[in-house]
């Protein structure tokens, strides 16, 4: 039972244009969403965060939409880069889990920025 | 500044046998998380720690698996005995639970486990 869900495996866009990251949860007890975004070989880095008190939250190129009551949230790149191909990884937390830290992870979505 | 180190970076071992992955965690950061990636299932949490004392377990899958942190700059995962189906990535993440309770997570390379 997926508590946090990318449907896309893969996205793949041109250099330049909008990458947006699509990500569905159904509990609705998660109250912080965070992205992360893994390199091959490497560990998932953390990439931008939204409190579920906001709608918008946004880093440089990188603005993530939280959209409650579809339990949808989104990360929008733009513009694309291609140092952006990674997989990316969508999380949630619940405050009332009895245990703070922990986080699931959505299987990921790979993008691939073509030049 | 190191961050979280995990060895080896690559195991390959044979069906039943014994296999344990090492974790250091970020100075200074309290509370520690196992999770395994599978291409099926995604990251999944195994175990995690606070204050080197088990908090939540239910993630491990049965009773081959096994974590410990004897103290607060250490902690292992062993299976065994170990079967093809546990290959996968498994990543060691730390994070600071006296700050923000929105601190992220900071993960290690990964020991990527090949069980043949």
């Amino acid at each position: 039972d997926q508590q946090v869900k990318q449907n896309s495996p893969s996205l793949s866009v041109q250099e330049g244009r909008i990458s947006i990251l699509n990500c569905d949860y159904t509990n609705s007890m998660f109250d912080y969403f965070l992205w992360y975004k893994k390199y091959p070989a490497e560990g998932p880095t953390f990439l931008i965060s939204i409190s579920s008190i906001k709608d918008k939250n946004e880093d440089g190129r990188f603005t993530v939409f939280l959209n409650k009551s579809a339990k949808h949230l989104s990360l929008h790149i733009v513009p694309s880069q291609p140092g952006d191909s990674a997989v990316y990884f969508c999380a949630a937390r619940a405050i009332s889990s009895g245990s703070a830290r922990q986080l699931t992870f959505g299987s990921g979505t790979q993008l691939t920025v073509l030049p | 500044d190191a961050g979280v180190i995990q060895s080896p970076r690559h195991e390959v071992t044979e069906m039943g046998q014994e296999v344990t992955l090492r974790c250091k965690p970020i100075s200074g950061h309290n509370s520690l998380f196992w999770y395994r990636q599978t291409m099926m299932r995604g990251l999944e949490l195994l175990i995690y720690f606070n204050n080197n004392v088990p908090i939540d377990d239910s993630g491990m899958p049965e009773d081959r698996f096994s974590a410990k942190m004897p103290n607060a700059s250490f902690s292992t995962l062993k299976i065994q005995p170990s079967e093809p189906r546990d290959s996968a990535v498994y990543f060691c993440a730390s994070s600071d639970r006296l700050s923000s309770y929105n601190s992220p997570l900071h993960f290690g390379n990964g020991t990527r486990l090949t069980v043949t």
